[in-house]
């Protein structure tokens, strides 16, 4: 089983800011098979990055996904009030368990 | 509207059972994998159980197998998750989610509470 570690815990920054999530994984996920999600309090999860760098429908180009192998950044170009909420790392690239990372609170500062 | 709906929920005795629904609409179910993942109160997200489009391919974490079934009938566009026997450690919410690797619909979630 692929173990996806998500770091920082907690990142607090201010609106405007540049937030850079990171997503290690315990052996390289093959296709680069490696999606982000949001979730903000009392919602589902939603999905923003799959396969390390392309943007799920509708998600605002202020988001990307970058990386490879074990190594995989979630990047949020200028944050928006509407971004704070809690970032999980998925690999799909092994047979299952398709595993989540233990997430990234993103908070105001 | 693409939608998937989760039912069923509910507070059951440790060693009880409870079934899950998922109702979708908007999109063709038959051509999709389907899943279940859960989330413990103030935890992050965990796998429980996918299905392949035509069933032919079942997968379950470890933590449910022999406890949880998934089902789906592609004629009424609904998936389902039995669970029998259980645990504290299964309270959460569950969602319901669409795709085979990653999940890009998921439902608004049913709360399981498992408790004495």
């Amino acid at each position: 089983e692929i173990v996806l570690t998500q770091s920082p815990g907690t990142l607090s920054l201010s609106p405007g800011e540049r937030a850079t999530l990171s997503c290690r994984a315990s052996q390289s996920v093959s296709s680069n098979y490696l999606a982000w999600y949001q979730q903000k309090p009392g919602q589902a999860p939603r999905l923003l990055i799959y396969g390390a760098s392309s943007r799920a429908t509708g998600i605002p180009d202020r988001f990307s996904g970058s990386g490879s192998g074990t190594d995989f950044t979630l990047t949020i170009s200028r944050l928006e009030p509407e971004d704070f909420a809690v970032y999980y790392c998925q690999q799909y690239g092994s047979s299952s368990p398709y595993t989540f990372g233990q997430g990234t609170k993103l908070e105001i500062k | 509207e693409v939608q998937l709906v989760e039912s069923g929920g509910g507070l059951v005795k440790p060693g009880g059972s409870l079934r899950l629904s998922c109702a979708t609409s908007g999109f063709t179910f038959s051509s999709y994998s389907m899943n279940w993942v859960r989330q413990a109160p103030g935890k992050g997200l965990q796998w429980v159980s996918s299905i392949s489009s035509g069933t032919s391919y079942i997968y379950y974490a470890d933590s449910v197998k022999g406890r949880f079934t998934i089902s789906r009938d592609n004629a009424k566009n609904s998936l389902y998750l039995q669970m029998n026997n259980l645990r504290a450690e299964d309270t959460a919410v569950y969602y319901c989610a669409r795709g085979y690797g990653y999940k890009n619909l998921w439902g608004q979630g049913t709360l399981v509470t498992v408790s004495s």
